[in-house]
């Protein structure tokens, strides 16, 4: 079983830059056909896709976000990193990390999602 | 892109029927058979139901049904039990290698 689990500050400043981790267990991050991703929910609202990025390091990230964003991976420790610049309190999320499956393009593996407040 | 629109509540009793929609547009729902739903209890890892419109993810009981009709995705939780009480996402694949998600239902058993 698949398991991922997000870590991070809960609490960024506004136009610092915020940093999360996802640590992967129970299968290889260098698996072929998954994809690793981001995915936020602001408070009240649905699920915004952030980007993903391939083991190979190949990253895609959601054109409305792209240039704030950057997404990397270290195989050799099994987990993907987060980093969102210059944020605002508009970057204030629960922040999911999962996996995309190239079967059925959809997110099969899914984080229990970590808190971030963009506050002073 | 804008989000895929879904209700935002829907309520039903124990042993009863559920159908929650998923409105998109000819480019995502409409134009690609890469719809997928997931249950999300609050604190807990989202888990995927649906994948490819209308295939149940693995260990996902048949009571979990979904179908897709031009630009509306639809997904029926049968015979509902106390632990169905959750927020339901729909998402679609959007062409380019992006990904849009619903706003979420939010699901009452009675």
């Amino acid at each position: 079983q698949v398991r991922l689990q997000e870590s991070g500050p809960e609490l960024v400043k506004p136009s610092q830059t915020l940093s999360l981790t996802c640590s992967v267990s129970g299968g290889s991050i260098r698996s072929g056909g998954h994809y690793w991703s981001w995915i936020r929910q602001h408070p009240g609202e649905g699920l915004e896709w952030i980007g993903y990025i391939y083991y190979s390091g190949n990253t895609h990230y959601n054109p409305s976000l792209e240039r704030r964003l950057t997404i990397s991976i270290d195989t050799t420790k099994s987990h993907f990193s987060l980093n969102v610049a210059s944020v605002t309190a508009a970057d204030t999320a629960v922040y999911f990390c999962a996996r995309l499956s190239v079967v059925g393009r959809h997110f099969d593996y899914w984080g229990q999602g970590a808190p971030v407040t963009v506050s002073s | 892109q804008s989000a895929l629109t879904q209700p935002p509540s829907a309520s039903a009793s124990p042993g009863e029927s559920v159908t929650v929609s998923c409105t998109g547009t000819n480019s995502d729902i409409g134009g690609y058979d890469y719809v997928s739903w997931y249950q999300h209890h609050p604190g807990k890892a989202p888990r995927a139901l649906i994948y490819e419109v209308t295939k149940r993810a693995s260990g996902v009981p048949p009571r979990f049904s979904a179908s897709k009709s031009a630009n509306v995705a639809s997904l029926t939780v049968s015979g509902l039990q106390p632990d169905d009480e959750a927020t339901y996402f729909c998402s679609s694949y959007a062409g380019n290698n992006d990904w849009i998600f619903g706003g979420g239902t939010k699901l009452t058993v009675l």
